[in-house]
């Protein structure tokens, strides 16, 4: 099956500093990749949808200009949480469309990259 | 605007006794639904997916689910529960076309021995 990779794993840093997470397809190329966002015991949020190439597209209520997106390669796409605050702290998934042309495809999810913030 | 809602956060079985997880769903078009399993500290795995095709949706690990249009529901349900099975179960939509998908609160599955 497809498979979404994340690094790093997890992440502790400094309040103030800068973040960057990366999500690779490992044995497909991803038009679209999206990251979302894990508070504990709750659901995911989607934050941002990532076309390679273009702009990411942001949902209400994420700071486009905190979480800064990048999809460079079909097989490449990162998150760059900038002065990260304690508050940033979280799970942040990505997931990646394989598109195969249909309005069905499905998303693989990455193993997900745990952010603590002090 | 299209939404799931898993009617059960924390479910509790005895091993090898049946799983139902529920699901009911909105959407104003045809829906493309999907059961996803997150275990501890680890990524989602798609369990199954509808997409209009067969109602009755068998996934991997022994889970199946039935989309049933009158009742805009999706259940997840498993004959005989297994340890491994304990985890976090999303039910998701995805409206046809759409690139988004719209994920349930979740319902915690716990298996006793």
């Amino acid at each position: 099956g497809a498979v979404v990779s994340q690094h790093p794993s997890w992440v502790i840093c400094k309040s103030g500093t800068s973040v960057k997470i990366e999500c690779r397809s490992l044995d497909f190329q991803a038009t679209t990749m999206f990251w979302y966002r894990q508070f504990p015991k709750q659901s995911l949020m989607l934050m941002a949808t990532s076309n390679e190439g273009s702009k990411a597209t942001y949902e209400q209520g994420v700071e486009k200009d905190k979480f800064l997106i990048n999809h460079a390669s079909l097989t490449l796409s990162t998150l760059t949480v900038t002065s990260a605050h304690p508050e940033d702290s979280s799970f942040y998934i990505c997931s990646a469309r394989v598109n195969s042309g249909g309005a069905t495809d499905t998303q693989y999810f990455g193993p997900g990259t745990r952010l603590t913030v002090l | 605007a299209q939404s799931v809602t898993q009617l059960d956060s924390h479910v509790s079985v005895s091993e090898g006794t049946p799983v139902l997880l529920r699901c009911n769903y909105s959407s104003s078009y045809s829906p493309s639904l999907f059961w996803y399993v997150q275990h501890p500290n680890k990524g989602l795995q798609l369990l199954l997916k509808y997409t209009s095709a067969a109602t009755l949706v068998k996934g991997i690990n022994g889970f199946e689910a039935e989309f049933k249009k009158s009742e805009t529901s999706f259940h997840l349900t498993k004959p005989s529960a297994h340890m491994s099975d304990a985890a976090e179960y999303f039910c998701v939509v995805s409206v046809r076309g759409a690139q988004k998908l719209v994920f349930g609160q979740g319902t915690r599955l716990t298996i006793n021995p």
